[in-house]
């Protein structure tokens, strides 16, 4: 099956740095990956979607200066924190478009701990 | 606007019983998919069954299989002979041009 990796799986950092997370899909190429984030016991929250070669396009209160996407390939997509501080702390999700028996399907990471100090 | 509900924050149910969980959905889309995904303790969201909303045949995978009412907009999960793998939170999520997920259920299984 399709494969989407998310680098690092764990992250501590101070605030006011930045912290950059990639996502990848390994066996196919996708056009359009998604940002998620989860709070503990909560439902996935949709971020912004990433189009190869084009901006992305965020979802209403996401803050677009605070976390950069960039979708270089049809493989990586990053997700920046930029300025990270303790309300960043999260649980951050990629998942990539693909195809599978002719249905689309989005296949999902193993998501990005994000603990700001 | 495009929204998903789940009605039952929590489930439980013996191992080899079986048990359903509940969706409902909005969207004005005629071509859209559904989905349940399984999220275990590890967190890795895992895509449990999918069902393609032109299709009226419901979909089936192994012990899981889906009661699709396209005009009541519900998407109900059916887990037959349940295992304690199957312990999770489980979300229904619709696709349009982005995936929206509901609130999720956390499924036990009992021993």
């Amino acid at each position: 099956g399709a494969v989407v990796s998310q680098h690092p799986s764990w992250v501590i950092c101070k605030s006011g740095t930045s912290v950059k997370i990639e996502c990848r899909s390994l066996d196919f190429q996708a056009t359009t990956m998604f940002w998620y984030r989860q709070f503990p016991k909560q439902s996935l929250m949709l971020m912004a979607t990433s189009n190869e070669g084009s901006k992305a396009t965020y979802e209403q209160g996401v803050e677009k200066d605070k976390f950069l996407i960039n979708h270089a390939s049809l493989t990586l997509s990053t997700l920046t924190v930029t300025s990270a501080h303790p309300e960043d702390s999260s649980f951050y999700i990629c998942s990539a478009r693909g195809t599978s028996g002719g249905s689309e399907t989005q296949y999902f990471g193993p998501g990005t701990r994000l603990l700001v100090l | 606007a495009q929204t998903v509900t789940q009605s039952q924050p929590e489930m439980s149910v013996q191992e080899a019983e079986t048990v359903t969980l509940s969706c409902t959905y909005d969207t004005s889309e005629s071509n859209y998919y559904l989905f349940w995904y399984k999220q275990p303790p590890s967190r890795q969201m895992i895509l449990v069954i999918r069902q393609e909303a032109y299709k009226q045949q419901n979909a089936t995978e192994n012990r899981f299989s889906v009661n699709f009412q396209k005009a009541a907009k519900s998407f109900s999960l059916k887990i037959s002979d349940s295992q304690l793998g199957d312990t999770a939170m489980y979300f229904c999520a619709l696709n349009t041009d982005k995936l929206i997920f509901g609130t999720g259920t956390r499924l036990q299984v009992f021993p």
